[in-house]
């Protein structure tokens, strides 16, 4: 059973950048999984936020797309993301996911989440 | 962006009894090639993740219980509870994955009446 777990600052200020990892066990990263970004403002809806594929492709939410970069670390066998230019509506409980194989497109494991906080 | 729309935002229903909750795309999420929905389920409980019931619209994801089902295609599915038992009290929330940004809806959210 793959296993997500989130890590990060909890408080980022207005302007700068949130970073987080999530680290990935019970499985290999380099497997044909999507490796996924969502977030969930407080009380409200998920919204996803972007995923990289195995190989390094790609894609992002148009609406962040500007402000959103996801890698891979093979190495360490995890993925970040990076969102820049933050502001207090970036404040959400941020989620690692994984969706199985190229052409599916459901989060079968997520990682328990991690509240970021934007604030001075 | 194709826009989710569940019904109801919230829902009471008695234990034992069928919980029913309708999920609305904006455009069909139907793929003709493969005569497949692109549609998921999910189940939230406070303080947890999001964790997956269906997929495909109506494929029950292994060791969830068979009292929920997914019906449905085009642009209007259905998540049934046939008998509401007390753990499944959480908000539902449906997913669209046919095209990027891949969308959820609102969230229902379900009691016991």
């Amino acid at each position: 059973q793959v296993h997500l777990q989130e890590s990060g600052p909890g408080l980022v200020k207005p302007s700068g950048t949130l970073s987080l990892t999530c680290a990935v066990s019970g499985g290999s990263i380099s497997s044909s999984s999507w490796w996924n970004w969502v977030r969930q403002p407080p009380g409200k809806g998920l919204e996803w936020i972007g995923q990289i594929y195995h190989s390094g492709s790609t894609n992002y939410n148009p609406s962040l797309k500007s402000r959103v970069t996801i890698l891979l670390d093979e190495s360490n066998n995890q993925f970040s993301l990076k969102l820049s230019s933050v502001t207090a509506a970036d404040t959400a409980v941020y989620y690692c996911a994984r969706v199985p194989g190229y052409s599916s497109g459901w989060h079968q494991n997520w990682g328990q989440g991690s509240l970021v906080t934007v604030s001075s | 962006d194709i826009v989710m729309t569940q019904s109801p935002d919230s829902l009471a229903v008695s234990l034992g009894e069928r919980a029913t909750i309708n999920c609305k795309s904006s455009q069909s999420v139907l793929y003709s090639s493969n005569n497949r929905d692109y549609l998921a389920w999910y189940q939230q409980k406070p303080g947890q993740p999001p964790k997956l019931l269906i997929y495909w619209a109506s494929t029950r994801e292994s060791g969830v219980p068979d009292r929920f089902s997914g019906s449905g295609s085009g642009t209007d599915f259905t998540l049934t509870i046939s008998s509401l038992q007390a753990e499944d009290v959480a908000v539902y929330f449906c997913q669209q994955y046919y095209t990027t940004p891949q969308t959820f809806g609102q969230g229902t959210k379900l009691e016991i009446k």
